[in-house]
């Protein structure tokens, strides 16, 4: 139980377009879900939260109309990366909190990741 | 606030020694600690976590971990590395209660010499 899926797991765009990454969660049902960046050698960063049918809270330094959180359902949130140039290439990954389980001991069950490259 | 410093950014072990990764953490209110351990490419996956209950946590693969409040302290231990256990691992704090903001160390990644 417990499973995350995040698609794509890799993609490669060009300077200047828009790429949207999902998070699903398979087996549960999601309220909030995370989105983190992690560079190499580093740890996660975490970009926002995304609270499902309200608007996702950005951490500070992270441009909101830039990565576009949307959580429309109990078991999908999606990242958009608009306009991305070569300095948004990184490793994102989401993660989510179980609504009945995994919120009382801030557990979070994480995907597999997203590698973005911008050429 | 609250924070977690991870000890050695790389360790190495031999196969079948004992494993010891380092983790101090800082709250100003009860924590709830975890350790997350992720493989090349891939997300994290929960080793093993303290909610307030016992103080030394087992958790899977042979993994255990003791919280210590006067050193504020949980340090990952198992008592004989596999190949398999090479990977990254992550401490992780938050405050006590649900639904609370959980902050990641910098990870150790572990090296696991045959």
């Amino acid at each position: 139980g417990a499973v995350v899926s995040q698609h794509p797991s890799w993609v490669i765009c060009k300077s200047g377009t828009s790429v949207k990454i999902e998070c699903r969660s398979l087996d549960f049902q999601a309220t909030t879900m995370f989105w983190y960046r992690q560079f190499p050698k580093q740890s996660l960063m975490l970009m926002a939260t995304s609270n499902e049918g309200s608007k996702a809270t950005y951490e500070q330094g992270v441009e909101k109309d830039k990565f576009l959180i949307n959580h429309a359902s109990l078991t999908l949130s999606t990242l958009t990366v608009t306009s991305a140039h070569p300095e948004d290439s990184s490793f994102y990954i989401c993660s989510a909190r179980d609504a009945l389980a995994g919120g009382l001991y801030n557990e979070q069950f994480f995907g597999p990741g997203t590698r973005l490259t911008v050429l | 606030a609250q924070s977690v410093t991870q000890l050695g950014s790389h360790v190495s072990v031999s196969e079948g020694a004992l494993v010891l990764l380092r983790c101090n953490y800082s709250s100003s209110v009860p924590p709830y600690l975890f350790w997350y351990v992720q493989y090349p490419n891939q997300g994290l996956q929960l080793l093993l976590k303290y909610t307030s209950a016992a103080t030394l946590v087992k958790g899977i693969n042979g993994f255990e971990a003791e919280f210590k409040k006067s050193e504020t302290s949980f340090h990952l231990t198992k008592p004989s590395a596999h190949m398999s256990d090479a990977a990254e691992y992550f401490c992780a704090v938050s405050a006590e209660g649900g639904y609370q903001k959980v902050t990641f160390g910098i990870g150790t990644k572990l090296q696991v010499i045959p």
